[in-house]
């Protein structure tokens, strides 16, 4: 099945310092979220945006979308060590309205 | 609401076993997911249920694997015989319905010796 690829695998910055993350896919999406995964632990959603919107903010991360691009970015800015964990995206590309999960990527945050 | 329960949270048994992941989703969803996490594949749909009827099953592997929501508040995965290629992380989610979020028990570590 289709799936949003993330991008970079793997990021590692100081505190303090903002995280980009993209997210790029191959067709059509009605949705696009965002999850967060800490280590041991189960996903937890972040944020969604839908492919009428180009952008959406909540607390310090930042969601764009470029439908033309078929890519979006998730920007975390002034992280923080707690920031450390992996982050995926989830797209329902393909007409299937049931989301399907990248490989994510693992944002590390030195103190 | 306590969030999604998963039992146990760590599974260890010997190739051959009979495995039972369990389920408790949140009250009033009416979506529930099960996902396998391994470094390899990444985070895998097995199976989703919409109003206990299973709605997707082609993620799921191989015919060893079944899963039920025989009602509203619980589900279960079963793996039968368990081999060691089943060893992952197993995460039941439920959701309202897309595109609402889903939102994810804390996972089952299954080791197959």
């Amino acid at each position: 099945s289709q799936q949003g690829e993330e991008d970079p695998q793997a990021l590692s910055i100081q505190e303090g310092e903002n995280a980009t993350m993209n997210c790029s896919y191959k067709t059509s999406i009605n949705n696009l979220q965002w999850y967060r995964q800490n280590s041991g632990r189960g996903l937890v959603h972040l944020i969604l945006i839908r492919s009428n919107e180009r952008e959406k903010h909540s607390g310090r991360l930042r969601v764009t979308l470029d439908t033309s691009k078929k890519s979006s970015s998730l920007l975390i800015t002034a992280s923080r060590a707690a920031d450390t964990a992996s982050y995926f995206c989830a797209t329902d590309e393909g007409g299937s309205y049931i989301p399907t999960f990248g490989r994510g990527t693992s944002l590390i945050v030195h103190p | 609401d306590a969030g999604v329960i998963q039992s146990p949270r760590h599974e260890v048994t010997e190739m051959g076993q009979e495995v039972t992941l369990r389920c408790k989703p949140i009250s009033g969803h009416d979506y529930l997911f099960w996902y396998r996490q391994t470094m390899m594949r990444g985070l895998e749909l097995l199976i989703y249920f919409n109003n206990n009827v299973p709605i997707d099953d082609s993620g799921m592997p191989e015919d060893r694997f079944s899963a039920k929501m025989p009602n509203a508040s619980f589900s279960t995965l079963k793996i039968q015989p368990s081999e060691p290629r089943d060893s992952a992380v197993y995460f039941c989610a439920s959701s309202p319905g897309p595109p609402a979020p889903q939102y994810f028990g804390a996972g089952t570590r299954l080791s197959v010796l």
